[in-house]
């Protein structure tokens, strides 16, 4: 049983178009988080939600919008794609109470 | 600011050597501190924890100990595989459950037969 999944796993799209990744767990936890990271390996937090609610927004273009219908999904829709946005979107979660937080196997988005 | 700073890669080490790779870290509070792999073209596995100071995080051979008076959380195997070539991160946490994580740059290691 995969314990976060998204879909799709490569994403190729062209400049302006608008895309989203979804992300699901089935981990029972109630925090969700998106994590970039860019074409050096560096990882930055984006965006975090916990039970549906936006905690942690890292000063991310308004372009971004993560969006939770419940606590075991979080979708992250792109607007107006430029090339700066071609990276590796991972999905993260954690359980109420402990820190560590599990990692789904990543969307890699290529805007050309 | 919190921060977390990795020794430069890549390592590249042969079968059954040691591997020791820095890491050392700058927080408010009392952080909890990891350790995560990447295997290639994969997300990230955690691969141990530390959450309080003097605790020793361990997972398939590897180890690190919460060092919070010289700051850091240094990742240690007695003997590598050529399996364990990866991308290694050290990471660290300072708000509990909520919290973001906080990486380092990730250090590559290349582990040749």
């Amino acid at each position: 049983d995969t314990a976060v999944s998204q879909t799709p796993k490569y994403l190729v799209t062209q400049m302006g178009n608008d895309k989203s990744i979804k992300c699901e767990q089935n981990l029972g936890h109630d925090t969700m988080y998106w994590y970039k990271q860019d074409s050096k390996k560096f990882l930055k937090i984006m965006f975090s939600y916990n039970n549906k609610e936006l905690i942690i927004n890292e000063t991310v273009p308004n372009r971004f919008s993560p969006k939770s219908p419940d606590k075991a999904h979080l979708n992250l829709h792109i607007n107006s794609l430029e090339l700066g946005d071609s990276a590796v979107y991972f999905c993260a979660s954690s359980q109420a109470g402990r820190p560590e937080q599990y990692f789904g196997p990543g969307t890699r988005l290529t805007v050309t | 600011g919190n921060s977390v700073t990795q020794m430069e890669g890549p390592v590249t080490l042969s079968e059954e050597a040691f591997l020791t790779i820095n890491c050392t870290y700058t927080a408010t509070g009392y952080p909890s501190l990891f350790w995560y792999v990447q295997y290639p073209g994969e997300g990230l596995q955690l691969l141990l924890k530390a959450t309080k100071a003097d605790d020793k995080g361990s997972n398939k051979g590897f180890e690190a100990t919460y060092r919070k008076e010289t700051t850091s959380f240094h990742l240690e195997k007695g003997s590598v595989q050529v399996s364990d070539s990866a991308v290694y991160f050290c990471a660290l946490s300072v708000n509990g459950n909520t919290g973001k994580l906080i990486f380092g740059q990730g250090t590559t290691l290349q582990v040749k037969p």
